[in-house]
């Protein structure tokens, strides 16, 4: 099966500053990797997501890479605020196989200080 | 449009007792699925119902059931209860096809077992 590991667990920084979460998966088939957002209290929540045949996607100060070689991919948060303080899990999968063959890393506590 | 729903939110059940979790979704969604999240961890899933009628392990079923009760509703029950059971449990949903894999997570069940 499928194996995310993902880094760091936890990352402090600077309100302005950017924030990057890096992961890496083992399985060469899996071509879907989208990212949850999980704030306290609450369920994840599907915030950027990326398939093997682009290296890149935006959304206003959230961008992902992804690097298919390396089998890595990465969440950038740019003009880091503190409303992005939440824990972020990176996930991969064989998009379209349903959500069960969907697999988590084990998450990035983000605290964006003041 | 409330998404995914759980109930309860909290729980404290004595090791041996038994209890059932929980969830709807009013999206239409064709997959329900049940995760546990653990510190240092991730999400990982403990049965999933691709359609109803259907119901299949996941990464860590021993000691849980499931029920697809109808296409809105997918239950969790724990027949005896251990500690290594604490845990907070997420149900979700997603639809079936080839946008099956976007998981919409409810807000979670903390359960703890002494």
């Amino acid at each position: 099966g499928e194996n995310v590991e993902q880094h760091p667990s936890t990352l402090s920084v600077q309100e302005g500053d950017s924030a990057v979460i890096k992961c890496t998966y083992s399985d060469s088939a899996s071509n879907y990797f989208p990212w949850y957002k999980q704030e306290l209290g609450k369920g994840p929540q599907l915030i950027i997501d990326i398939r093997s045949n682009v290296g890149e996607k935006k959304d206003q100060r959230i961008a992902v890479t992804l690097n298919k070689t390396a089998k890595h991919f990465s969440l950038h948060i740019t003009e880091t605020q503190p409303e992005d303080s939440a824990v972020y899990f990176c996930a991969a999968s064989k998009k379209g196989t349903g959500a069960n063959n969907l697999f988590f890393g084990t998450g990035t506590r983000l605290t964006v200080i003041p | 449009n409330a998404g995914v729903t759980q109930t309860p939110k909290f729980q404290v059940l004595k090791t041996g007792q038994s209890m059932t979790l929980q969830c709807a979704q009013d999206m239409n969604h064709n997959s329900m699925y049940w995760y546990r999240q653990d510190p240092g961890m991730g999400l990982r899933l403990i049965y999933y119902s691709a359609s109803e009628g259907t119901t299949d392990k996941g990464e860590v079923p021993n000691g849980y059931n499931v029920s697809r009760l109808n296409k809105r509703e997918f239950s969790l029950r724990l027949e005896s209860a251990a500690p290594s059971q604490t845990s907070v449990y997420f149900c979700a949903s997603s639809e079936a096809g080839p946008r099956g894999t976007e998981a919409f997570f409810g807000q979670g069940t903390r359960l703890t077992v002494v």
